[in-house]
């Protein structure tokens, strides 16, 4: 069955306090890695995919890399408007298969 | 309008009461989805829809029905629905498929009491 387990699941950043968020995945086969920001009463919204290990994607202060087993989600010198939840999706490779989604985890950036 | 709107964004309704969501995609996409997101929990896919046809019932109770009468228009009927149901229910489309990637609405926040 695939999985996708999140961490840590709350993260609280001083405003320039770098750190990264953890995506570990378990498919069969991965066809491609999504990245999500979702703020409080809204819908996620797309920030990233990521196809296959090794490859990097960025926008803004944010970075996403990926590996055969995890991902992560890179912030540099965040500000207190990143301050959101950023959801990890996976897709299968095998057949037409629905995107697999983390729990999530929630950023707080206090300036 | 654009992206993916939905109507009403907030909805209060007791367990008898029969209510509706709508969603509506101005992007263009074939694929339409309904997504249900509750605390604590990721997100549950229910139903799914690829040119107006479904696709994906996600083992959803009846009292949730899906009509996608066009490729551009979801719905949600809700009937004699349970406390249980209370969440967040999010629309979202896609060009094609599962394999593109999908845009979200900003999604209904719905109270049962």
């Amino acid at each position: 069955e695939d999985q996708v387990t999140q961490s840590p699941e709350a993260l609280r950043l001083q405003e320039g306090e770098s750190s990264s968020l953890n995506c570990s995945y378990t498919v069969s086969g991965l066809r491609g890695l999504f990245w999500y920001r979702q703020d409080p009463g809204k819908g996620p919204e797309f920030l990233f995919t990521l196809y296959s290990a090794g490859e990097e994607k960025e926008k803004e202060r944010l970075k996403a890399t990926l590996t055969k087993k995890e991902s992560f989600l890179h912030i540099t010198a965040p500000k207190p408007e990143d301050s959101a939840t950023y959801l990890c999706a996976v897709q299968a490779l095998s057949g037409n298969t629905p995107l697999v989604f983390g729990k999530g985890t929630r950023l707080s950036v206090i300036a | 309008e654009t992206g993916v709107t939905q109507t009403p964004r907030h909805l209060v309704m007791g367990m008898t009461n029969k209510k509706s969501l709508k969603c509506e995609q101005h992007l263009g996409h074939n694929a339409m989805y309904w997504y249900k997101q509750s605390a604590k929990k990721p997100l549950e896919l229910m139903f799914v829809y690829n040119f107006k046809e479904q696709t994906e019932n996600n083992s959803v109770p009846s009292r949730f029905s899906p009509e996608c009468p066009n490729s551009s228009h979801l719905f949600l009927h809700l009937h004699t629905l349970q406390p249980e149901d209370s969440a967040l229910y999010l629309c979202a489309s896609s060009q094609g498929g599962y394999q593109e990637t999908q845009y979200f609405g900003p999604g209904t926040r719905l109270l049962v009491l």
